[in-house]
């Protein structure tokens, strides 16, 4: 079956707009992740969707950062006024249920590149 | 100091050669995972583990909750079996992890 896909494989951006990535969890999962890879860096946890449950936003570096997840699948992350700072690979990851005891199926990610 | 500790940071071997990747942790966990990135490429789930010994194919990863230690072993290591390998950890109620920085492996023909 399909797995996680996010679009856009690539953006880039000048410095103060917003940018939108997508992420398509796999069909099913009711658990839905946003990480960051920096260059050089390792992962670093973003913002968590379980259901119906209000997300857990404790990742999120600063209120420029937002996300929504409209009818329990597809996702939004949302980055307002950019800065260079914000340059990364963006991940989107499912899992069937959201605990940690449940793998978790990554996409290929979304490099945003702010000039 | 980091929650999740992985070593060596990098690592060449020569084909054939027994690998071991070291991970420590200092919170509680529910679970540990090792992933697989390749350069350029996206992250493959290896294993989820919370107590034990899983092995698939050349690959093994053991983990010991109270030594707060797992290692990823790749037994008969191939060219393919480049990457970086990443070791997570959660626990609680959440699913979200937290990670490693990788271990870089680099296998040589």
């Amino acid at each position: 079956g399909a797995g996680v896909s996010q679009s856009p494989s690539n953006k880039v951006t000048e410095k103060g707009k917003d940018v939108e990535l997508r992420c398509d969890p796999i069909s099913g999962h009711t658990a839905l992740y946003w990480y960051r890879q920096s260059l050089g860096q390792g992962l670093e946890f973003l913002i968590y969707f379980q259901g119906n449950s209000a997300p857990d936003k404790s990742g999120l570096p600063s209120d420029r950062f937002s996300a929504e997840r409209t009818g329990g699948s597809v996702s939004t992350l949302t980055i307002q006024r950019t800065q260079q700072e914000d340059s990364a690979v963006y991940l989107c990851a499912s899992s069937l249920e959201g605990t940690a005891n449940y793998e978790q199926y990554f996409g290929p990610g979304t490099r945003l590149t702010v000039t | 100091k980091n929650e999740v500790e992985q070593s060596p940071q990098n690592l060449t071997a020569q084909e054939g050669e027994f690998i071991t990747i070291n991970c420590s942790y200092s919170v509680g966990i529910s679970a540990l995972h090792w992933l697989q990135q390749h350069p350029g490429g996206g992250i493959v789930s290896l294993f989820m583990l919370s107590s034990g010994k899983k092995k698939h194919g050349r690959l093994i990863a053991t983990i010991n909750i109270q030594e707060k230690h797992s290692s990823l072993h790749i037994t008969a290591s191939h060219p393919r079996d480049s990457a970086v390998y990443i070791c997570a950890v959660g626990g609680g109620s959440q699913g979200n992890l937290i990670f490693g920085k990788g271990t870089k492996l680099s296998v040589k023909p």
